[in-house]
């Protein structure tokens, strides 16, 4: 089946600094999944950050971008500099194709919990 | 106004219990999800609907049932709550047009 591996566990970064999450895909059910990223912020539901759906192209939003690579299979997440407001749980996900088995169904990464010091 | 509300957002329960979790959506999306999510585990699918009165199986259905008796709302039941169902568990709705899904708050649930 389809599935997201992404950086484990908690990141810290420093403010101002930058960061990188890593993730990587594998798809079974369709050559070019949709990928995406999503936040939750502390007591709230997860939010779109971005999306890629064509290879090779790149997404951005609030100063993170995500350039989907098809060669490497990867959707590393990645910002400049980051604030303390950044601080939140990522989860980098794939929209499957019909053989997932349930059509716009989503497979998740773990999460990526995100703690940016001042 | 969030568009994707649940309740409750905690919850206990005793082992052998009855739980039932609401969602409600005022986005107008036909599909509806329940997800939950659990240390080091992505978010899982548990049940989704294709609309009202449709429920579906996702990848791990068992111990679990779904309701979707309007567009708006879409129930996760526990008929016989077991403590390895205590986890988060998450309610989206999805757009089919832009592949999206919106996420409700979530609810903790805790079997004793």
């Amino acid at each position: 089946g389809d599935s997201v591996t992404q950086t484990e566990g908690q990141v810290t970064v420093s403010e101002s600094k930058s960061l990188i999450i890593n993730c990587t895909y594998s798809a079974t059910s369709i050559a070019y999944p949709n990928l995406f990223w999503y936040v939750r912020y502390p007591g709230e539901g997860l939010q779109l950050l971005l999306k890629v759906i064509t290879a090779g192209q790149k997404g951005s939003s609030r100063g993170f971008e995500a350039t989907y690579n098809k060669e490497t299979t990867s959707f590393h997440l990645q910002k400049a500099s980051v604030q303390e407001s950044d601080s939140a749980v990522y989860y980098c996900a794939l929209r499957g194709g019909m053989l997932s088995g349930s059509f716009n169904k989503l497979t998740f990464g773990a999460g990526t919990r995100l703690a940016v010091c001042p | 106004e969030a568009a994707v509300t649940q309740s409750p957002r905690n919850k206990v329960a005793v082992t052998g219990g009855k739980v039932t979790l609401s969602c409600n959506q005022t986005n107008n999306h036909n599909n509806m999800y329940w997800y939950r999510q659990d240390t080091g585990h992505g978010l899982r699918l548990i049940h989704y609907s294709y609309g009202a009165g449709s429920t579906e199986k996702g990848d791990i259905p068992d111990g679990y049932k779904a309701s979707r008796p309007s567009q708006e709302n879409f129930s996760l039941i526990l008929e016989l709550a077991t403590p390895s169902q205590t986890s988060v568990y998450f309610c989206a709705s999805g757009d089919p047009t832009s592949y999206e899904q919106y996420f409700g708050p979530g609810t903790r649930l805790t079997v004793l």
